[in-house]
């Protein structure tokens, strides 16, 4: 029982770089959610996802951009890595919408120099 | 604009004793609340809920309390245990599609 699993753990980039941070989920759930989390804060919505072809804005969009053309996988593109991204990446999913508990993967650490 | 507030960045309790985490929030349109409890490393983990509709919800050493006309929720943890030592978080929802808006998050430190 895998649930949430992201991928790559840790990476570093330099500024400008860009890369795909990986999540999948085996759970069959609809809905997924990108969040970040820096030191001492709590966690901010990137961008979520209600089903496949579906993806909309959180909080704190720019500087990202999502793609959902599978139930499974929602990965996360960072075009033009800047040091205001450092964070710890998290990746979420919800078998419904209102109410439901959202499981996550266990984050990606990303330091951008 | 902070919607969700835990003022208190840590606390530090017995093993044994009750713990008891805070949280404030300004809107009205968040319904339902959850708490959220991480350890380093890993993703935040679900561990209790509960709806507008109600002011108590027990699980085991876990009761949350929701307070709606002061815009408050608490977690008590009885009796605390060191394994219990972890960053919780204060998880509010009000929205379809699910999305949670968190608090920053309380360090407890369960002292044998």
């Amino acid at each position: 029982n895998a649930g949430v699993t992201q991928t790559p753990k840790f990476r570093i980039l330099k500024i400008g770089q860009s890369m795909t941070l990986q999540c999948t989920q085996d759970m069959n759930h609809n809905y997924m959610y990108w969040y970040r989390q820096d030191p001492g804060m709590g966690l901010k919505l990137i961008y979520y996802s209600v089903g496949a072809g579906i993806t909309d804005k959180g909080e704190v969009p720019n500087g990202y951009n999502v793609s959902r053309s599978t139930t499974e996988d929602f990965p996360l593109r960072l075009e033009l890595a800047a040091p205001s991204q450092t964070s710890v990446y998290f990746c979420a999913s919800s078998s419904g919408g209102r109410g439901e508990k959202l499981f996550f993967g266990s984050g990606t650490q990303l330091s951008v120099l | 604009d902070q919607q969700v507030k835990q003022n208190s960045p840590s606390l530090s309790v017995q093993e044994g004793r009750i713990s008891i985490l805070n949280c404030d929030y300004t809107n009205s349109m968040f319904d339902y609340f959850l708490w959220y409890k991480k350890y380093p490393a890993e993703g935040p983990t679900f561990l209790i809920s509960i709806s507008s509709i109600k002011d108590k919800n027990e699980d085991g050493r876990f009761t949350v309390f929701l307070n709606k006309s002061a815009k408050h929720l608490s977690l008590h943890i009885v009796p605390s245990q060191p394994g219990d030592s972890a960053v919780y978080f204060c998880a509010l929802g009000g929205t379809s599609y699910g999305k949670l808006t968190f608090g920053q998050g309380t360090i407890l430190t369960v002292h044998p």
